[in-house]
């Protein structure tokens, strides 16, 4: 069975450029979500989706980011206009629906580098 | 414990050696916690969880110790190994919540 797969792995671009990050989550998961981690600090949560629905996106961290997962399969988020403070490593991961657990399944990140 | 600046805590130990690897969490209301670790080019991994009515729990060479009076979370391994190299963290859940909240991470790096 096929893991969570990001997509790009690693994205150089200017400040002020546009960059959408692709999060395909593992079969049947309805549950989504995306982090971040800027270089040696914490894994911060951004936000989460149940299927299709944002359930919450206190983590999100202005206007400028924008996540849809329409149809409740892949996801994508969208930095526009990028900043120098976006760069970090974008984490993707899902789980399925049940009861609380904190075993969520992680992609391999996307890094993202804004100059 | 964690450090202030930029740099993570890193814990180094020489193969065969028992580790320890700990953790503060804040949130009086976290009764559920996990931990995961991320090796160089991966994503987190799940390793062991540990819910507020257990102060411990053991797995394959790893046991979690959880002291809720102090709000102190630890990991042992046991005999660590080259392969348990790696970025370690734990994460605490409020009770109902589904978003896992995680620490900085502790570098681990044993020593052939």
């Amino acid at each position: 069975e096929a893991g969570v797969t990001q997509f790009p792995s690693h994205s150089v671009i200017e400040k002020g450029q546009t960059v959408t990050l692709r999060c395909d989550p593992i079969s049947g998961h309805d549950n989504l979500y995306w982090y971040r981690r800027v270089m040696g600090k914490e894994i911060k949560f951004l936000l989460h989706f149940v299927k299709e629905s944002k359930q919450d996106e206190s983590g999100m961290p202005n206007n400028r980011f924008l996540a849809e997962r329409t149809g409740g399969t892949y996801s994508t988020l969208k930095v526009q206009p990028a900043e120098l403070e976006d760069s970090g490593v974008y984490f993707c991961a899902s789980s399925p629906l049940g009861p609380v657990t904190g075993e969520l399944f992680f992609g391999e990140g996307s890094r993202l580098t804004v100059l | 414990g964690e450090s202030v600046g930029l740099h993570l805590p890193t814990l180094s130990v020489q193969e065969g050696d028992n580790s320890i690897i700990n953790c503060a969490y804040s949130n009086s209301a976290s009764d559920y916690f996990i931990w995961y670790k991320q090796e160089s080019g991966k994503g987190p991994q799940f390793i062991i969880d540990i819910r507020s009515n257990m102060d411990k729990r053991q797995g394959q060479r790893v046991t979690v110790l959880l002291n809720k009076t102090v709000k102190h979370l630890s990991l042992q391994i046991a005999a660590t190994q080259p392969g348990d190299s790696a970025v370690y963290f734990c994460a605490e859940m409020p009770g109902g919540s589904y978003i896992p909240t995680f620490g900085r991470g502790t570098s681990l790096i044993v020593h052939p």
